[in-house]
């Protein structure tokens, strides 16, 4: 059973660029979550979808950054408009969605580097 | 008063030594409480869930006192492969989402 999966696994933009962060969960899983590991900090919360919808955005910055879980395909995390501050890690975690099991599993991490 | 707190450390301690990590948390609703481990620039991997009858898996042995909103964690017979950070995790009442502290460093040496 493969674990949660993310790529890509490193990217580089330049400020202004966008950049997509995609996260296919574990077989069976319906929930996702989005959490961001600044350098030399905790993880932090982002966001929380189950298939088309979002769940749970309160930890999204207001603008440039949108998230998406479609019925088909993997979830993306979307920046606009990169700025430096952006660079960190992005963890995308799935659960099973049944009731009452609340585990997350993560994936390896996208790293982004702002230049 | 943030919502989960570690001690940053480093802990440094020798092979064979036991090590007690502490945490604590601000919302005394919270129902769900985790140890997960990570290692220098990889994912978090949960090491073992928190309940009040206290659980051990091993040489860990995790504990959680409601009442003063503290929860631990105990690593008896430290190797050199138990060297990582160590984060204590919460989810709030009423989310899904994982509250994460800043997580506690240990370093074992030979």
């Amino acid at each position: 059973n493969a674990g949660v999966m993310q790529n890509p696994r490193h990217l580089v933009r330049r400020r202004g660029q966008e950049a997509r962060l995609r996260c296919s969960p574990m077989k069976g899983h319906s929930h996702v979550y989005w959490y961001r590991q600044l350098p030399e900090e905790g993880l932090k919360f982002m966001v929380y979808l189950q298939k088309e919808n979002i769940i749970d955005e309160s930890g999204m910055p207001k603008e440039r950054f949108s998230a998406e879980f479609p019925k088909e395909g993997p979830s993306i995390l979307r920046i606009q408009q990169v700025v430096r501050g952006d660079s960190a890690a992005y963890f995308c975690a799935s659960s099973p969605g049944d009731r009452g099991e609340e585990t997350q599993y993560f994936g390896p991490g996208t790293r982004l580097l702002v230049l | 008063r943030k919502e989960v707190e570690q001690d940053p450390g480093p802990f440094n301690v020798p092979e064979g030594a036991t090590v007690a990590f502490n945490c604590t948390y601000s919302n005394s609703a919270s129902q769900s409480f985790f140890w997960y481990r990570q290692d220098c620039r990889k994912e978090p991997k949960l090491l073992m869930s928190v309940y009040s009858s206290g659980n051990e898996d091993g040489r860990f042995t995790a504990q959680l006192n409601r009442a003063s909103q503290y929860i631990s964690l105990l690593i008896r017979d430290s190797k050199l492969s138990d060297s990582a950070t160590y984060l204590c995790v919460v989810i709030p009442p009423g989310f899904q989402k994982l509250v994460f502290g800043t997580g506690t460093r240990l370093l074992v040496s030979p």
